[in-house]
């Protein structure tokens, strides 16, 4: 069974502290790598996307990608009440084309004022 | 608004009731989704179609039943449900970029979601 791990939370940081979330997945061969942000009561919304080792920023985002270790991060810079939301981590496995995404639980981050 | 509309927002239904849920599309994708998401669970992938072609979770009971009739369109229909069937029902469509079709991701854009109540 192919899975990805995160932890439920609630991750709670204070406003301006970087929240750090993660996720382990478990097929070696996996090839792609997102982030989707999910606010109570609607849909989820990408926000990251990473297919390669290392790092990738986008403005107060920063996904990291290791693939030896089988995890991905999400770093929330200058954490926001507004950022307070659950975070999905999503991944394409080996061979796996647009029908295989599979999705963790989330992670709900609470960023407190 | 994503592009992507769901009908209806919340559905309450009896065991014995038949009910659809509708999706449709604005974006051009070539491919709709139906995932069931149940609290604290990871999001559960039910059905795909793309290019009228359906590809099924095997796990997924008979009382779901998807409709496609083409690539904007996306129903659920809903027979003889269960109360464990009671989720938010995400439609999701798809569509390729230049750096994705490179590595072969995917890009979903989700509706609002149906919130089921099966009582």
């Amino acid at each position: 069974q192919k899975e990805v791990e995160q932890n439920s939370g609630p991750l709670s940081v204070p406003e301006g502290a970087i929240a750090s979330l993660n996720c382990t997945y478990s097929d070696r061969g996996s090839q792609s790598f997102f982030w989707y942000r999910q606010y109570s009561g609607k849909s989820p919304e990408l926000i990251m996307s990473i297919y390669s080792n290392g790092d990738k920023e986008d403005g107060r985002f920063t996904a990291q990608l290791n693939k030896a270790s089988q995890y991905v991060s999400l770093l929330i810079r200058d954490s926001q009440p507004s950022d307070s939301a659950t975070y999905l981590c999503a991944v394409t496995p080996f061979g796996g084309g647009y029908n295989k995404l599979i999705f963790g639980a989330g992670t709900r981050l609470a960023v407190h004022p | 608004e994503t592009g992507v509309t769901q009908t209806p927002r919340h559905l309450v239904m009896g065991m014995t009731n038949k009910k659809s849920l509708k999706c449709e599309q604005h974006l051009g994708h070539n491919a709709m989704y139906w995932y069931k998401q149940s609290a604290k669970k990871p999001l559960e992938l039910m059905f795909v179609y793309s290019l009228e072609e359906r590809v099924e979770n095997n796990s997924v009971p008979s009382r779901f039943s998807p409709e496609c009739p083409n690539s904007s369109h996306l129903f659920l229909h809903l027979h003889t449900l269960q109360p464990e069937d009671s989720a938010l029902y995400l439609c999701a469509s798809y569509r390729t970029s230049g750096e994705n079709k490179r590595s072969g991701a995917n890009v979903l854009t989700f509706g609002a979601g149906s919130r089921l109540t099966v009582l």
